[in-house]
């Protein structure tokens, strides 16, 4: 079974604080994904990665950054965290090739005060 | 700009009472349509693919279908533990972010 570990289940932190939440897939996925999952909203595209070192925009970048230096790994970096960044974070994996789907993590829940 | 819309946003059941799930979708050049089953604090859990119209897969009580412009998912003879949120996603490409609806709340009462 594909297994997509994300490091904190629960996060809180302060305004204006770097926040780094990181993702470790076991399955040589090529693609990796970031989320953010509201209540009325669903889920949101913030990021995604097709290949190591590299990463396209989805349709909430701002605020965000990433980085994948090696295959298993994705981060999402909040550079100065706000209130309105309070969300569950999933990150998702897939193989490459004809649309798999993709496996989710537990999410990370980040309230920032 | 994809869109996918599900309705209705909540469906209340009795235990045995089947029903269907719709996922509409508007997308330029369809490559794969997807459904999840989430759980209160967990991430999605993977159901179904479907990649054309007319195509159909079934696992124990859910049975996914899919048309040109929209897909369902029904559900025969539901039990509790099927209460969750169901999610459908689109995808253009191999290499495509997926598009995801709102999702549909399901509780099926006892």
């Amino acid at each position: 079974d594909v297994k997509v570990t994300q490091s904190s289940r629960y996060l809180v932190k302060r305004t204006g604080e770097k926040v780094f939440l990181e993702c470790v897939q076991d399955m040589d996925h090529e693609n990796m994904f970031w989320y953010r999952q509201d209540p009325g909203l669903g889920l949101r595209l913030i990021y995604f990665s097709y290949d190591v070192k590299m990463k396209e925009k989805g349709d909430i970048p701002e605020g965000y950054s990433v980085s994948r230096e090696k295959k298993e790994r994705f981060s999402l970096i909040l550079e100065s965290a706000s209130t309105n960044q309070t969300s569950m974070y999933l990150c998702a994996s897939r193989s490459g090739g004809e649309p798999p789907p993709l496996h989710f993590g537990n999410g990370t829940r980040l309230t920032v005060t | 700009e994809d869109q996918v819309t599900q309705s209705p946003e909540a469906l209340r059941l009795q235990e045995g009472e089947s029903s269907s799930l719709n996922c509409s979708y508007t997308v330029s050049g369809l490559r794969g349509l997807f459904w999840y089953r989430q759980d209160p604090g967990k991430g999605p859990e993977f159901l179904f693919t479907l990649y054309s119209a007319g195509e159909e897969k079934e696992k124990e009580r859910l049975k996914a279908t899919l048309t040109k412009k929209e897909s369902f998912l029904h559900i025969t003879a539901p039990k509790p533990e099927d209460s969750a949120t169901y999610l459908c996603a689109v995808t253009t490409g191999a290499n495509s972010k997926l598009t995801f609806g709102k999702g549909i709340t399901l509780s099926v009462r006892p």
